[in-house]
């Protein structure tokens, strides 16, 4: 069965970066994109951007421009998120989705707090 | 960037009412590429309807979608208590991904 497992919580100080896993099984791992999505504390999604598996293209939504980075290793089937700079407006709820018609499935999210 | 407008904010029902939820986008959705999810407390959304009208796979067919262009609805036909919930659309068809600022549904 498809799964997307993603890495622990994470606690990191201002100015620090934190990168985020998502482990994928199930399926061929470059077959689809991966999308990366946040969630705040009560608040709604908010859509980071997207890779390419296959060839590593990435599209990033202009807010993170210039701070998010997504990667990938296509050995162990596994996407990276590595946000930089970070600030206590970016503590939320992490997601990657797999990208097919709609964002199919999802890891479980990954809880990054930032905070002195 | 296309935004989308959730309607209502919050909807309070009771089990076995017919739901019916509104996503409006600021300009056309490119070839329906219109989804809807359900996201419960603690969870990962779900999704439920791609294409503005096709069901994902193990949805219910009391879930059903409908809608083009700029108009989109989800209507769920008889609430079950699982049911309740905050449900989201987005637009997948053109950069950047989008999402609605989703609606409660909630037990009246």
């Amino acid at each position: 069965q498809v799964q997307l497992v993603q890495s622990g919580a994470e606690v990191k100080k201002p100015g620090a970066s934190v990168k985020v896993s998502c482990k994928a099984s199930g399926y061929t791992f470059t077959s689809y994109d991966i999308n990366w999505v946040r969630q705040a504390t009560g608040q709604g999604l908010e859509w980071m951007g997207w890779m390419n598996p296959n060839s590593g293209n990435t599209g990033y939504a202009q807010k993170f421009q210039g701070r998010v980075t997504m990667t990938r290793n296509t050995s162990i089937s596994t996407a990276y998120m590595e946000l930089s700079s970070l600030r206590s407006e970016d503590t939320a709820v992490y997601y990657c989705a797999r990208g097919s018609y709609g964002d199919d499935y999802w890891g479980q999210g990954t809880l990054v707090t930032v905070s002195s | 960037e296309i935004v989308l407008t959730q309607s209502p904010g919050t909807l309070s029902l009771s089990p076995g009412e017919r739901a019916t939820l509104s996503c409006r986008a600021s300009q056309s959705v490119s070839s329906s590429y219109l989804a809807w999810y359900q996201q419960k407390p603690g969870q990962a959304p779900r999704l439920l309807i791609y294409g503005a009208s096709s069901r994902a796979t193990g949805i219910p067919d009391r879930f059903s979608g409908s809608g083009s262009g700029t108009d989109f609805t989800l209507t769920i036909s008889r609430l079950e208590p699982e049911d309740f919930a905050v449900y989201y659309c987005q637009q997948y068809g053109s950069s950047p991904i989008t999402f609605g600022g989703g609606t409660k549904v909630e037990i009246k």
